[in-house]
């Protein structure tokens, strides 16, 4: 059974860059046809569409984070990456890494469990 | 970006059926949007219920059905259980990225 588990920081400064790594088990990152994505909720609000990742390192972004948002994948450890610069208290949520879209097939959306990560001096 | 709307909540009698909907700023949604729906309680990660519009998990209640009807995507929960009462997603793609709707509130009583 796939499983996605997030790691990183669950406290950061305003201004700096929020930085979290999703490892996947169960699974390779680069032996088939998925995307590999993040997305976030902030207390009390819904779900946000952060962004996603190829194993070959293309990525979609979302257009309101685009200029803020870097996601990279390393094969060798089976993981992929989210940093997220000039935090400020609106990037206060729950991050989650899932798998939800697919080059061909179904991908079936499994998600990680989610990570807190809070901004503040 | 598009914009993808869903009910902001409803209602349902235990055992009865409920039908929520989801729909695109840009049209209607198609399978090629490859419509999710995502169950979410209170402290928990969302849980995938239905995939590619109409596919299930192992773990997906069989009372949860989805397709595609009058240009949305639509979630049919058929037999209501308490346990069901929670917020529910859909997610759409858009050439590969993702929007996710504005969720529904399910309420069992």
């Amino acid at each position: 059974q796939l499983q996605l588990q997030e790691s990183g920081p669950g406290l950061v400064k305003p201004s700096e860059t929020l930085s979290l790594t999703c490892t996947v088990s169960g699974g390779s990152i680069s032996s088939s046809s998925y995307y590999w994505g993040w997305i976030r909720q902030p207390p009390g609000k819904g779900l946000e569409w952060i962004g996603s990742i190829y194993y070959s390192g293309s990525t979609y972004y979302n257009p309101s984070l685009k200029s803020r948002v870097t996601i990279s994948v390393d094969t060798s450890k089976n993981q992929f990456s989210l940093k997220l610069s000039s935090v400020t208290a609106a990037d206060t949520a729950v991050y989650y890494c899932a798998r939800l879209f697919a080059v061909a097939g179904p991908a079936g959306g499994y998600w990680g469990q989610g990570t807190l990560v809070t901004v503040s001096s | 970006q598009a914009v993808v709307t869903q009910e902001p909540s409803l209602t349902v009698s235990p055992g009865g059926t409920v039908t929520l909907t989801c729909g695109s700023s840009t049209g209607a949604v198609t399978s090629g949007h490859y419509p999710y729906w995502f169950q979410q309680k209170p402290g928990q990660a969302p849980r995938t219920l239905i995939y590619d519009t109409s596919n299930k998990h192992s773990w997906t209640p069989a009372r949860f059905s989805g397709s595609l009807l009058g240009g949305k995507a639509a979630l049919t929960l058929s037999g209501a259980q308490p346990e069901d009462e929670a917020e529910y997603y859909c997610l759409l793609s858009y050439s590969g990225a993702g929007v996710f709707g504005t969720g529904t509130k399910v309420t069992v009583l």
